[in-house]
């Protein structure tokens, strides 16, 4: 499985944007980005993926390199319901069975008030 | 809609004994996974069930298993214990099976071994 790298933990205040980095040298071709989040006490969650383009939703906003083997995922206002875990996946979209979310350890975000 | 409900919440087994959790998914999925969280290892797949099927497997031992019903409600069973058990045990649902849909978790079961 193609591997990402995350920071262990990254620091935020409240109502500022947030830049959660992943590195993923080794992405191939057929691998999407996904990025799923875990609130504390919580199950993960959704948060966004894209594969090459820039990406937008309610969430949050995904930036891809053009080499495609970074991105970052942008809050764009943290709020304190933001603290979380951020992950970021790398998931198989070429057809095959090993398409199953794989995650890393993923970055601890806290946001001060 | 009702979210991914997963019961029971908390469960306290002994070495030996065998555990059965439930899941029921988010009305009308039909894909169900299941993963293990713990402090050491993380979040890691167990399986994916779709239309009683499973349809993929994570590297665990045989003693855990699972299976779908008709109604999409999905169990993992975990048999002859161990203390390494102990974890968080959660459930996902969504609408397909593939890459292109995204999972939606329940709370978790959390299990301790003793």
């Amino acid at each position: 499985d193609a591997k990402t790298t995350q920071p262990n933990s990254m620091e935020s205040n409240e109502e500022e944007p947030v830049h959660l980095p992943c590195n993923h040298s080794t992405i191939s071709g057929t691998d999407y980005i996904h990025w799923y989040r875990q609130l504390p006490s919580q199950g993960p969650e959704y948060v966004i993926h894209g594969l090459t383009s820039n990406v937008n939703n309610r969430m949050a906003s995904l930036a891809i390199a053009e080499d495609r083997k970074s991105s970052t995922l942008i809050l764009h206002r943290a709020t304190l319901r933001d603290a979380a875990v951020y992950y970021c996946i790398l998931r198989d979209h070429s057809g095959g069975s090993n398409y199953k979310l794989t995650f890393g350890k993923g970055t601890l975000l806290t946001v001060n008030p | 809609k009702a979210g991914v409900t997963q019961t029971p919440r908390y469960l306290i087994k002994t070495r030996g004994q065998q555990v059965t959790l439930s899941c029921s998914p988010i009305s009308g999925h039909r894909s169900v996974s299941w993963y293990q969280q713990t402090p050491g290892q993380g979040l890691q797949f167990l399986f994916e069930y779709f239309s009683e099927t499973q349809r993929n497997k994570g590297n665990f031992p045989g003693r855990f298993s699972g299976r779908q019903f008709s109604n999409s409600r999905s169990e993992m069973n975990v048999s002859t214990l161990e203390l390494g058990d102990s974890a968080l045990y959660l459930c996902a649902s969504s609408s397909g099976t593939g890459p292109f849909y995204e999972q939606y978790f329940g709370p978790g079961t959390r299990l301790t071994v003793t």
